[in-house]
């Protein structure tokens, strides 16, 4: 069975400093990945997601990540944070189930991120 | 872009009252879901539905029950509400993406609080 580990909950970083969210997946299958963000009082946003295409993966805002199959993780970084970057980040795998033409995605606990100046 | 809505942003209600939660999609996704989002514990799977009339239980679907009578339309309901049901509500819908990767387009969130 899939699953998914976020290393700590809450993560602070000054504003201009690297952002590094951490996440650990387990899967049977070879997974899909995603990370989506969520600001205060808003549904979930895609961030940028894995597909066995390219290990390093580049999405919006200025985020990446990169999939490591051999530590089975999937961390989220951006080289400089920015005080908009302020929110509850969250992890996803898919659980590979296609019975039906379905796809459920298995979701971290989140990790929340403070960006202080 | 894909836009998920649901019918109200914050919702109040009494113990026992029966609650209806609804979402609407506009980009004839096949797939809907409905999560509850708990400080601590992410989302949670309550029931999810891969086709008009098609239901299928999620993690936590007790005390819940849904309905999809349309493509577009997917709706919860609290049959009697109680204050461990007090939480965010979020739906969401997918299709195959790129890949078949089915990434999911989520809703603003129902805020429900039961008193």
């Amino acid at each position: 069975a899939q699953s998914v580990t976020q290393l700590g909950s809450h993560v602070s970083v000054s504003e201009g400093a690297l952002v590094l969210l951490r996440c650990n997946y387990s899967s049977s299958v070879p997974p899909y990945l995603f990370w989506y963000v969520q600001y205060p009082n808003q549904g979930l946003q895609l961030l940028l997601k894995y597909t066995s295409a390219a290990t390093l993966v580049k999405g919006i805002n200025g985020f990446e990540a990169e999939f490591k199959k051999s530590e089975t993780s999937f961390h989220l970084t951006k080289p400089s944070a920015h005080m908009s970057d302020a929110a509850e980040y969250f992890c996803a795998v898919s659980s590979g189930g296609i019975s039906g033409g379905y796809n459920k995605l298995i979701f971290g606990a989140g990790t929340r991120l403070a960006v202080h100046p | 872009d894909v836009k998920v809505t649901q019918s109200s942003r914050y919702l109040v209600k009494r113990t026992g009252e029966k609650v209806f939660l609804e979402c609407v999609q506009d980009m004839d996704h096949e797939n809907m879901f409905w999560y509850r989002q708990d400080p601590g514990l992410g989302l949670r799977l309550i029931y999810f539905s891969y086709d008009v009339k098609m239901k299928e239980k999620g993690d936590i679907p007790e005390g819940y029950s849904v309905s999809r009578e349309k493509k577009e339309r997917f709706s919860l309901i609290l049959e009697s509400a109680s204050t461990n049901q007090t939480s965010m509500y979020l739906c969401a819908s997918s299709s195959p993406g790129t890949g078949g990767t089915y990434e999911q387009y989520f809703g603003p969130g129902t805020r429900l609080t039961v008193t």
